[in-house]
């Protein structure tokens, strides 16, 4: 069965800082990975995905995250964060192989400080 | 536009009634989900469904009922067994076959309380 571990359960960062919420997965199988976004009292929209190929992956309002086989990570990044980008992050994996329901991870919770 | 809707944005259940939430998506998709979301906790699965007139059990179902009578319609029922209704329930659909299977697309949810 899979798993995910997003280790920062708050991050508070200052607003033009860089930040990056880490993501650990355990899977037996390829997996396809997942970043979604929740603002408050809003349902999850997805941020990028990891299908194959490049392992950058860019996605939405200037996230990107990098798939790591070797340490089963898939850590999201940006470079310069916003008010905007205070929101709730999760980490999601689903076996690659056959339609598999997707596992979420716990969340992280941004906090970008002006 | 297409997406998925829920309703209602807010509901209050009353000890020992059942309420029932509505989930409709118009993307055409073959699989439709129900989470629920409490605090510091992601999401769990209640139900989900593939395809008309079948479903099973997420990891959660105890309490919770569903039926799949049309492919744009997956509501959720919250009998009186469960106990702890309070969370807040997320409906999502996807595609099953292709590159883009298992991306998941979420309604605004329902924030449920009881009084």
């Amino acid at each position: 069965a899979q798993s995910v571990t997003q280790l920062d359960s708050q991050v508070p960062v200052f607003e033009e800082a860089p930040v990056e919420l880490r993501c650990n997965y355990s899977s037996s199988v390829s997996v396809y990975l997942f970043w979604y976004v929740q603002y408050p009292n809003q349902g999850l929209q997805l941020l990028l995905k990891y299908l194959s190929g490049s392992t950058l992956v860019k996605g939405i309002n200037g996230f990107e995250a990098e798939f790591n086989k070797s340490q089963t990570s898939f850590h999201l990044r940006k470079p310069s964060v916003h008010i905007s980008d205070t929101a709730e992050y999760f980490c999601a994996v689903s076996r690659e192989t056959s339609y598999d329901k997707v596992i979420f991870g716990p969340g992280t919770s941004l906090s970008v400080i002006p | 536009d297409g997406g998925i809707t829920q309703s209602p944005k807010y509901l209050f259940r009353k000890e020992g009634q059942n309420v029932t939430l509505s989930c409709e998506q118009n993307l055409n998709h073959d699989a439709m989900y129900w989470y629920r979301q409490d605090p510091g906790q992601g999401l769990r699965l209640i139900y989900y469904s593939q395809i008309v007139n079948d479903f099973q059990k997420g990891d959660i179902a105890e309490g919770y009922s569903v039926s799949r009578e049309k492919k744009e319609s997956f509501p959720l029922t919250v009998t009186s067994a469960q106990k702890n209704p309070t969370a807040f329930y997320l409906c999502a659909s996807s595609i099953l076959s292709g590159r883009a299977k298992n991306i998941q697309y979420f309604g605004a949810g329902t924030r449920l309380s009881v009084l």
